[in-house]
């Protein structure tokens, strides 16, 4: 079993939509957590820290549920500049564990 | 934010030559950096933790003879893949963890190394 679990997707939707991605993880232990955005052939971005009593910022919120060892990020409004892939990422330990990411694609 | 630079960005070799790629913290300084390697369409996988003054830590199933890490500086990294090979071929990302940060660790731009 992968340590962070993703539905790498693609999930293809219009300008203006709303979106949400899931991920879990497999270590009870683990202390931090996190969304990154990944554009082609780049290095991953911050997006955003993922608390348990959740956090937005702008058009994203993040969701975090220790008890069942699920995050998720919700996009309102989408841009076609959202298009990327986004990784959700769990720190153990002074490690950061990747997801395989999900990729998002932003149509007109 | 703090900046981390990669050199080379792109790298193509032929097989059984060695490649290094440099990792600097241009506006901070990191006691603590990381290498990572990222296959078409997989996540980043660490590879080692870099300290500076000692010995890089290995993730499991990573060659430490093959990768080389050399940490002289609070402000760089290097990572050197010995007498490497087409599977070698991938995307090297180094991160740098600066001081008072917690967990946040700030990205290099990534080297994309193909070996012939």
């Amino acid at each position: 079993r992968k340590e962070v679990e993703q539905d790498p997707g693609p999930f293809n939707v219009p300008e203006g939509a709303t979106v949400a991605f899931n991920c879990t993880y497999s270590n009870s232990a683990s202390q931090s957590f996190f969304w990154y955005r990944q554009d082609c052939r780049k290095e991953p971005k911050l997006l955003m820290s993922v608390y348990s009593s959740g956090n937005e910022d702008g058009r994203f919120t993040a969701q975090l549920n220790r008890a069942s060892q699920y995050i998720s990020l919700l996009i309102r409004d989408s841009k076609l500049s959202d298009s990327a892939t986004y990784l959700c990422v769990v720190g153990e330990g002074g490690k950061l564990i990747f997801g395989q990411g999900t990729t998002l694609q932003v149509k007109p | 934010g703090a900046v981390v630079s990669q050199h080379p960005s792109r790298v193509i070799c032929k097989s059984g030559t060695s490649v290094k790629i440099e990792c600097r913290s241009l506006d901070f300084q990191a006691t603590t950096m990381f290498w990572y390697r990222q296959f078409p369409k997989k996540s980043l996988m660490l590879m080692a933790t870099s300290n500076e003054g000692s010995k890089a830590t290995y993730e499991q199933g990573v060659e430490k003879d093959k990768f080389l890490i050399n940490h002289a500086s609070l402000t760089l990294s290097t990572l050197t893949v010995t007498s490497a090979h087409p599977e070698d071929s991938s995307f090297y990302i180094c991160s740098a963890l600066a001081g008072g940060s917690g967990y946040e660790q700030f990205f290099g731009p990534g080297t994309r190394l193909t070996v012939l």
